[in-house]
């Protein structure tokens, strides 16, 4: 079964410009995830969507980030403008959905700098 | 936030040893899981353990759960230098079936 695919691979942009991530879950998979991961640290939860709704979105900077999953299927997620500290690797899992007890896959993730 | 704090932060081993890494967490869960990220790359899924579950095994690995305190350990047998990579736990919970992820494990196998 092919995996969760997300891009692009790297991204440099500079401070205040905008940039859009796009991640295309496992065939079926009812629940994507966007996670944020900074150098060191484990991964933080941006935004949960089952289908196309969103379930948990409460660490989301809602001032700069926003996020889409059109027809609950593909997914985009923009940070618009763009600071210094959003430097970090965002990755994309999808899992079947709840209660299934099966592990969620993760795509490779996009590393973005602001520079 | 992060649910799960993991100890030891590094570990630095020598082939062949055992690997136990543990995780401590803060709310009821419906189930943890384990994963492990090579330097740069994706998550990888190793094993869950459900919340009525006490331990698990998969091949080299071995998962405990003790839910009254809150605690997993993951343990790796035969080590080798290609599990080098960082190890986190993370928990499921609510109904939503929130994934949030711990601090992280930083092993080293050395040959």
């Amino acid at each position: 079964e092919a995996g969760v695919a997300q891009s692009p691979r790297y991204k440099i942009i500079e401070k205040r410009q905008s940039v859009a991530f796009w991640c295309n879950p496992i065939s079926g998979h009812a629940t994507l995830y966007w996670y944020q991961q900074i150098l060191g640290q484990g991964p933080k939860l941006l935004i949960q969507f089952q289908n196309n709704g969103v379930v948990d979105d409460s660490q989301l900077p809602k001032d700069r980030f926003s996020a889409e999953r059109l027809k609950g299927v593909d997914s985009t997620l923009k940070i618009q403008p763009a600071k210094l500290e959003d430097s970090a690797v965002y990755l994309c899992a999808s899992s079947p959905g709840p209660g299934t007890g099966i592990g969620y896959t993760f795509g490779s993730g996009t590393r973005l700098t602001v520079v | 936030s992060q649910q799960g704090e993991e100890d030891p932060q590094a570990l630095s081993i020598q082939e062949g040893e055992n690997a136990t890494m543990n995780c401590s967490y803060k709310t009821s869960i419906n189930n943890l899981q384990w994963y492990r990220q090579n330097s740069g790359r994706g998550l990888v899924h190793l094993i869950l353990i459900r919340s009525n579950e006490r331990e698990k095994h998969s091949g080299r690995l071995r998962v405990t759960l003790d839910t009254s305190k809150k605690s997993s350990s993951l343990l790796i047998t035969a080590s080798r230098a290609a599990d080098t990579a960082s190890y986190f736990c993370a928990t499921v919970t609510g109904g939503g079936n929130k994934l949030t992820f711990g601090t992280g494990t930083q092993l080293k196998v050395e040959l």
